[in-house]
């Protein structure tokens, strides 16, 4: 267990809708991170966020959005879903941003219908 | 965004036998090099991140090396076993927060 939990296991939805993918980091740990794994596709990163404040963009679609709340959780949120954006969420956290090591949630299985 | 290469995709060898995969990233702005074990149906764990040109690291009869002036680094497994058998990620950090991953090597360790 990497004390990375992400809510929720499985999402299936239907194209056009919105959907939030919740986030909690390892206890301590200041710096979360989004990635999407797509079939075929490596880990794509998204958005990082480090004690509140975005830190660095990625691939992210406009129709995507995050953040990061005082008590350090985070939030993706996905809006007019396409069948595109079905895919593996990954979460990950670190105690701070540089050279240290993520530790992954178990992910979020996103299915657009 | 930042081409992160590895070698081989996919490999398969015998219980016992010694393997390495290559990783390959950009030699300018570096910051770190990391390693991740992914078994299936889990998520990523790390194995190492490494942030000195030269450094070696090591954990049971996984190593890694890294050089950073020619953009490569290297995983070795010694003895593989079948609980070896994952896709190997590596990740290049560059500035201080961004960090890229490769696609992978897929390693199966046959009984």
């Amino acid at each position: 267990d990497s004390g990375v939990t992400q809510t929720p296991k499985h999402l299936i939805t239907a194209t056009g809708q919105r959907v939030t993918l919740r986030c909690s980091p390892r206890s301590g740990d200041l710096s979360v991170y989004w990635y999407q794994q797509s079939l075929d596709q490596g880990l794509q990163f998204l958005i990082q966020y480090y004690n509140g404040e975005e830190r660095a963009k990625g691939n992210i679609l406009e129709r995507f959005s995050a953040q990061q709340f005082p008590d350090l959780h985070s939030e993706l949120n996905l809006s007019s879903l396409e069948l595109g954006d079905s895919a593996l969420y990954f979460c990950a956290s670190s105690a701070r941003t540089v050279n240290e090591k993520l530790f992954f949630g178990s992910g979020t299985q996103l299915s657009v219908l | 965004i930042l081409n992160v290469e590895q070698s081989p995709q996919s490999l398969h060898v015998q219980e016992g036998d010694s393997t390495n995969f290559t990783c390959s990233f950009p030699s300018s702005n570096f910051y770190a090099l990391h390693w991740y074990r992914w078994e299936t149906a889990k998520s990523p764990k790390a194995l190492f991140v490494m942030t000195l040109n030269g450094d070696e690291k090591k954990k049971g009869r996984i190593s890694a090396t890294l050089n950073t002036k020619e953009g490569y680094s290297y995983l070795y497994i010694k003895g593989s076993q079948p609980e070896d058998s994952a896709t190997y990620l590596c990740a290049f950090q560059t500035g201080a927060n961004n960090l890229f991953f490769g696609t992978g090597t897929r390693l199966t360790v046959i009984p």
